[in-house]
């Protein structure tokens, strides 16, 4: 079975800042999809971004893009230009490709933004 | 506008009852699932349904039951047997054969079991 690992229970930034959260996977698969999912105090889930794993190129979303390391097993996060909107927690989630769409989350990361 | 609707916001029930927990989307969707959030932590998966009066049970169907009767429709009942049942409860839904694969969540439901 997949296990998704975030390691950082909390991060902080500063307005304006840069900020990368961190998410490791371990798979036996070759291919898969890559998640990044915000909840914000509302607990509404909110997609952001997402990663193919046969594309080589990382996702960007406007201020948000990822850095995927395959090989590593390694998918982050990065917030650019951090507003007090972005604060939020933080899921990565992994689909198998034959999974029937099923996600399995990590623990989430909650990001505080300070202005 | 198409979305995924959960209700009610919260829901108060006294221990041994059983509760049904509402789930309604108009996106068309063949999918449906139903996670277990507790404080601080991340999703858990339920139970999921692939397609019309067909469900399997995820990680956590221990004391929890469903049906999907309706395409629109996957009420989650949480029944007596659950022994932790104070939780938030997330309904998604995808529709696995197009090019967007990911889940499109419900606002959730709040559960307190006293």
């Amino acid at each position: 079975a997949q296990t998704v690992t975030q390691s950082q229970p909390e991060m902080s930034v500063q307005e304006a800042e840069t900020v990368t959260l961190s998410c490791t996977y371990d798979t036996s698969e070759s291919d898969y999809y890559l998640f990044w999912y915000k909840q914000p105090p509302s607990r509404q889930m909110i997609l952001v971004i997402r990663q193919e794993a046969y594309k080589q190129q990382n996702a960007t979303e406007n201020r948000f893009s990822v850095n995927f390391q395959k090989a590593a097993k390694s998918f982050s996060l990065k917030i650019s230009d951090s507003q007090l909107g972005d604060a939020a927690m933080y899921f990565c989630a992994y689909r198998s490709w034959n999974a029937g769409n099923m996600l399995t989350f990590g623990g989430g990361t909650r990001l505080m933004v300070k202005p | 506008d198409g979305g995924i609707t959960q209700s009610p916001k919260y829901l108060f029930r006294k221990e041994g009852q059983n509760v049904t927990l509402s789930c309604e989307q108009n996106l068309n969707h063949d999918a449906m699932y139903w996670y277990r959030q507790d404080p601080g932590q991340g999703l858990r998966l339920i139970y999921y349904s692939q397609i019309v009066n067909d469900f399997q049970k995820g990680d956590i169907a221990e004391g929890y039951s469903v049906s999907r009767e309706k395409k629109e429709s996957f009420p989650l009942t949480v029944t007596s047997a659950q022994k932790n049942p104070t939780a938030f409860y997330l309904c998604a839904s995808s529709q696995p054969r197009q090019g967007t694969y990911e889940q499109y969540f419900g606002p959730g439901t709040r559960l307190t079991v006293t």
